[in-house]
């Protein structure tokens, strides 16, 4: 069964600390993961999305790595602020399916 | 810049009513999604259409639940009748093509509650 582990499943840090957020799956075969932050109360939106070749990408201060071998992402979240504070899901197309796999996501406060 | 919309944003209603959900994808989008999302976890697809057709509705309760998408633009999910279990934030997310890759942009959803 395909399934998607987000974790952790919440974090509280200060503003302007860093923090890692991660992602292990076991979707197989593989196609792209992609890391999306939701608002509370509104839709998620797409931060980065990952295929099999790649192992880091950059979108301003979010940075997703994935190694495909061990089937782990991480966010990297640099410098936080007060609008960092979200859930963030990861989600894995793949196995067969394309049908995406959702995580449960991981939910972020930033505090001032 | 372009906007899936979804109404109502919030709908109350007791079990064994009918309620129905509507959403507006991004002008052009071929492909459009319904999710259900249950506080505390990951959106659940419920049914994907690429332009009218339904592509997949696998995991859609069809007892109850139906999705329509008639000339291929705008969408109606329905629930009939609504149980407690129900209660949950419904998504619409739209995509320009199917593919792997394609992004899809998510509206701000329909937060349901059944009492």
């Amino acid at each position: 069964k395909n399934q998607v582990e987000q974790s952790p499943q919440s974090l509280i840090i200060l503003e302007g600390k860093n923090c890692t957020l991660q992602c292990n799956y076991t979707v197989s075969p593989f196609s792209n993961l992609r890391w999306y932050k939701q608002d509370t109360g509104r839709g998620p939106v797409s931060l980065t999305i990952m295929t099999f070749s790649e192992n880091t990408k950059s979108n301003g201060r979010y940075t997703a790595t994935l190694d495909a071998d061990t089937k782990q992402s991480s966010l990297h979240i640099t410098a936080s602020q007060l609008s960092d504070s979200a859930s963030y899901i990861c989600v894995v197309r793949g196995g067969g399916s394309y049908i995406p796999t959702f995580g449960r996501g991981t939910s972020l406060i930033v505090h001032p | 810049e372009a906007e899936v919309a979804q109404s109502p944003r919030y709908k109350i209603t007791e079990k064994s009513q009918a309620v129905a959900f509507w959403c507006d994808p991004i002008s052009g989008h071929a492909t459009l999604y319904w999710y259900r999302q249950i506080l505390g976890q990951g959106p659940e697809l419920l049914v994907q259409f690429q332009d009218e057709s339904v592509v997949d509705d696998s995991q859609l309760p069809k007892d109850r639940f139906s999705a329509e998408r008639l000339k291929g633009v705008d969408s109606t999910l329905k629930i009939q009748p609504a149980e407690l279990g129900d209660s949950a934030m419904y998504l619409c997310a739209s995509s320009l093509l199917a593919g792997d890759v394609d992004t899809q942009y998510f509206g701000p959803g329909t937060r349901l509650t059944v009492l």
